[in-house]
């Protein structure tokens, strides 16, 4: 079963405009992590934020975490056309090792 | 490093005939875990390992799928007999750590069965 759930689902932009994406979850966690996936590709991970953090930053990536609320959002600043690709978040489990993903968000940049 | 190596890249196999997937992991890695990815159903974890030993095999859909790590740096994913609905892509990842850290994928494997 899923854990986290993506909004949107879809979403498209204009080159150099902020990319904001959501996720939702439903069970404790140790963490939450953001992935990305280019068409026809494996994920690869691009940030991960604690249970008993708030906010992180990766380059032009910002991360939030509301333990409260079960929630995250990933901010992508200035977005570029190659940002284009699915982007997916997944809670680490705080009792097992597990990392289960959300349906992920469709991000397209046109340039 | 390379990082994580599956072979092969794509299949194609017929109903009924045995498919075995195979996944190489990043040397080092104690954690190693196969995910199976549809349109409808997204990520889906089937099972994972430590060292080299299955700890939760929930996922794996039915008896018709089985895995295995042998060794340290190889594991299978096999499915017999197979079916049209085991079409997916199904991908390896490994991890130095549990607790849900950071995963490293592979490529994956693009299965269509016919």
């Amino acid at each position: 079963s899923q854990q986290g759930e993506e909004d949107p689902q879809a979403l498209s932009i204009q080159e150099g405009e902020n990319a904001t994406m959501n996720c939702s979850y439903k069970t404790s966690i140790n963490n939450l992590q953001w992935y990305r996936q280019n068409s026809g590709r494996g994920l690869v991970h691009l940030i991960l934020i604690r249970s008993n953090e708030r906010e992180k930053h990766s380059g032009r990536l910002r991360v939030t975490l509301d333990t409260s609320k079960k929630s995250s959002s990933l901010l992508i600043t200035a977005s570029r056309a190659a940002d284009t690709a699915s982007y997916f978040c997944a809670t680490g489990s705080s009792n097992t090792g597990k990392l289960i993903f959300g349906q992920g968000t469709t991000l397209q940049v046109k340039p | 490093d390379a990082g994580v190596i599956q072979s092969p890249r794509h299949e194609v196999t017929e109903m009924g005939q045995e498919v075995t997937l195979r996944c190489k992991p990043i040397s080092g890695h104690d954690y190693l875990f196969w995910y199976r990815q549809t349109m409808m159903r997204g990520l889906e974890l089937l099972i994972y390992f430590n060292n080299n030993v299955p700890i939760d095999d929930s996922g794996m859909p039915e008896d018709r799928f089985s895995a295995k790590m042998p060794n340290a740096s190889f594991s299978t994913l096999k499915i017999q007999p197979s079916e049209p609905r085991d079409s997916a892509v199904y991908f390896c990842a490994s991890s130095p750590r549990s607790d849900g850290e950071k995963l490293f994928f592979g490529s994956g494997t693009q299965l269509s069965v016919l």
